[in-house]
């Protein structure tokens, strides 16, 4: 039992496209985070919301939006995405407190391909 | 900033085998040090962490890690590997709420 329910599991789009990824957490948690797993690489944050402000932005392409209405929703806006963005996009949640050493509870992602 | 290298991208083991997964850290302060399992089509879980105080860490499913500071290392170990252990482990590194994950191990299980 994680807590981190992703929908949709499956994604295909077309790269004129615009889709959103959700995420929620049933944990009462006040950090939510969006991470990317590509194949052959070490898993890539994204994107951290602390209390439903973005403390953390990666470098990410701008055609990756997110959006964190409250502290258990959390969006991820695709729009005219590459091919190379095909990728398992996890999301997670923590309880930060200090913030050092909060384990993260990982959702079971979704799979996107880009066309 | 911190980082993790997770040495050997495979490993493959007999049913009943000693696991040994190499994972080596980088960090500007004392670390927080985390293993986490991936199952086919699931997202990770936290096998086991280490904050502070006792180096021999114990996790779920008798999986156990030590953290020796003279190496840097944070090196998974289970005595006797299962075939429900056949899956995709990360070592990860974390400051704060930046946690910074290894490239991953995927541990096969042969009969």
């Amino acid at each position: 039992e994680t807590g981190v329910t992703q929908t949709p599991r499956h994604l295909v789009m077309g790269m004129t496209n615009k889709k959103s990824l959700k995420c929620e957490q049933h944990l009462g948690h006040n950090a939510m985070y969006w991470y990317k797993q590509s194949a052959k690489k070490p898993l890539e944050l994204m994107f951290v919301y602390n209390f439903k402000e973005q403390t953390e932005n990666n470098s990410v392409p701008s055609r990756f939006s997110p959006e964190c209405p409250n502290s258990s929703h959390l969006f991820l806006h695709l729009h005219t995405l590459q091919p190379e963005d095909s990728a398992l996009y996890l999301c997670a949640s923590s309880q930060l407190s200090g913030g050092f050493g909060e384990k993260l509870f990982f959702g079971s992602g979704t799979q996107l391909s880009v066309l | 900033a911190q980082s993790v290298t997770q040495l050997g991208s495979h490993v493959s083991v007999s049913e009943g085998a000693l696991v040994l997964l190499r994972c080596n850290y980088s960090s500007s302060v004392p670390p927080y040090l985390f293993w986490y399992v991936q199952y086919p089509n699931q997202g990770l879980q936290l096998l086991l962490k280490y904050t502070t105080g006792a180096t021999l860490v114990k996790g779920i499913n008798g999986f156990e890690a030590e953290f020796k500071k003279s190496e840097t290392s944070f090196h998974l170990t289970k005595p006797s590997a299962h075939m429900s252990d056949a899956a995709e482990y990360f070592c990860a590194v974390s400051e704060r709420y930046d946690m910074r994950f290894g490239a991953g191990t995927r541990l096969t299980v042969k009969p």
